[in-house]
């Protein structure tokens, strides 16, 4: 049981590149969530799903996109890279509907942008 | 205002120290709460969660919610160098899908 994983660990992108982060759990968690982590600044929600098909925007969503085309898979796009969006990306899952309110998260994925 | 402050510290302490780590909110709807700890360039781990006001142990922590004040609070008896991490507190209303987190605060505990 890997839990949540993401590729790639570490990025460096030129200014405009595209690039798409990924994330995958073998939970079957129905719920997903994409954070930036900026320091000193805590964890800002970008997209979230709550199952495949359908997701939404969160706090920080300008410059990104995300799709969910499987229960495991949740990966996030950026377009048009921007100095802006150099931070540690992290993914996390949650199964969602109960009581208890684990978020899982993954090692994160640093990201550099030139 | 945010809706969540946490001291940011950085924090350091003697091994064997009672460590406190508070947060305020502002938003009254939120009623479930959480303490997250990351270790250096790792993910967050859930630590803590408690609904509502009161006071849960497990350990060697506490945590403490006082709805009132809109003030939490995580205690850490006896802390260890392993303590060693950034510690975020989290929350969420209870139909709420997103946790809203505090900016973390760096503790380091010395042996």
């Amino acid at each position: 049981n890997a839990g949540v994983t993401q590729t790639p660990k570490f990025r460096i992108l030129k200014i405009g590149q595209s690039m798409t982060l990924q994330c995958a759990q073998d939970m079957n968690h129905n719920y997903m969530y994409w954070y930036r982590q900026d320091p000193g600044m805590g964890l800002k929600l970008i997209y979230y799903s709550v199952g495949a098909g359908i997701t939404d925007k969160g706090e920080v969503p300008n410059g990104y996109n995300v799709s969910r085309s499987t229960t495991e898979d949740f990966p996030l796009r950026l377009e048009l890279a921007a100095p802006s969006q150099t931070s540690v990306y992290f993914c996390a899952s949650r199964q969602g509907g109960g009581f208890q309110e684990t978020q899982y998260f993954g090692p994160g994925t640093r990201l550099l942008v030139l | 205002q945010k809706e969540v402050e946490q001291d940011p510290g950085p924090l350091s302490v003697p091994e064997g120290a009672i460590v406190s780590l508070n947060c305020t909110y502002s938003n009254s709807a939120f009623q479930y709460f959480m303490w997250y700890r990351q270790y250096s360039r790792k993910g967050p781990e859930l630590l803590m969660y408690t609904y509502s006001s009161g006071n849960k142990e497990d350990g060697r922590f506490t945590a403490q919610v006082d709805k009132s004040s809109k003030y939490i609070s995580l205690f850490i008896r006896d802390s260890q160098p392993s303590d060693s991490a950034t510690y975020l507190c989290a929350m969420r209303p209870i139909e709420g899908r997103q946790l809203t987190f505090g900016s973390g605060t760096q503790l380091t505990v010395l042996p």
